[in-house]
């Protein structure tokens, strides 16, 4: 069974800095990974999404890479700014069961002015 | 993509009534996908819902209590039924694309 564990749970910087949010998964036999944003009581807004034969993707201050065979994916993020505080959840396409998405819990950013 | 509209956006509620959310795509979609996000936990998938079939549900949910409608490609129902304090949770519906999964942008149900 799947499983995805996103280190820190939690995380705190001054705006300005650069920071990396870690993504690891059980099973590397995945098609893909996805990384989200959740603004507090919302829903999901799609970031990056990186193909099993990918090693990275870029979005403006946003790069993701994937390490399939150590199961590890990093989400970088450049010049943080307080429109960056969200939670940024990793999930992996495995294309089995009903859905095939297994989620991680989530790395809580804040960004301080 | 598709565009993927949800609502209500949030709602409480008294224990004992349901609440029907509603999710919307604007282009025609196979299968879509209903998941809870139970407060500081992750997504838990509740169940598929098929168009022409009854929607396909996890472990864990019963159509009892979470009912769900597909009538067309565009158009799905999640019914949180005889609600008590421990259905809040922020509900999602979802889509994909190829691989891909598109959010709608959630329901937060607080149930009092």
């Amino acid at each position: 069974k799947q499983e995805v564990t996103q280190i820190p749970a939690a995380l705190s910087v001054p705006e300005g800095e650069n920071l990396v949010l870690n993504c690891s998964f059980t099973d590397s036999a995945i098609y893909n990974l996805q990384w989200f944003r959740q603004d507090p009581g919302k829903g999901l807004t799609s970031l990056l999404l990186i193909q099993s034969s990918q090693r990275e993707q870029t979005s403006g201050r946003l790069n993701a890479s994937l390490d399939k065979s150590s199961g590890r994916s990093t989400l970088y993020i450049a010049a943080s700014q307080p429109g960056d505080s969200a939670t940024y959840l990793c999930a992996v396409y495995s294309g089995g069961g009903a859905d095939g998405l297994t989620f991680g819990k989530g790395t809580h950013l804040i960004i301080q002015p | 993509s598709a565009v993927i509209s949800q609502k209500p956006s949030r709602d409480i509620c008294q224990r004992g009534t349901s609440l029907t959310i509603q999710c919307q795509v604007d282009s025609q979609v196979t299968m879509m996908f209903w998941y809870r996000q139970q407060p500081g936990q992750s997504l838990t998938l509740i169940a598929t819902a098929n168009q022409g079939s009854e929607a396909t549900y996890e472990s864990g949910f019963v159509i009892d209590k979470f009912p769900i409608s597909r009538p067309n490609l565009t158009f799905s129902t999640l019914t949180v039924s005889n609600m008590s304090p421990e259905d809040s949770s922020i509900y999602l519906c979802t889509y994909r694309v190829n691989t891909e999964a598109f959010f709608g942008q959630g329901t937060r149900l607080t149930v009092v």
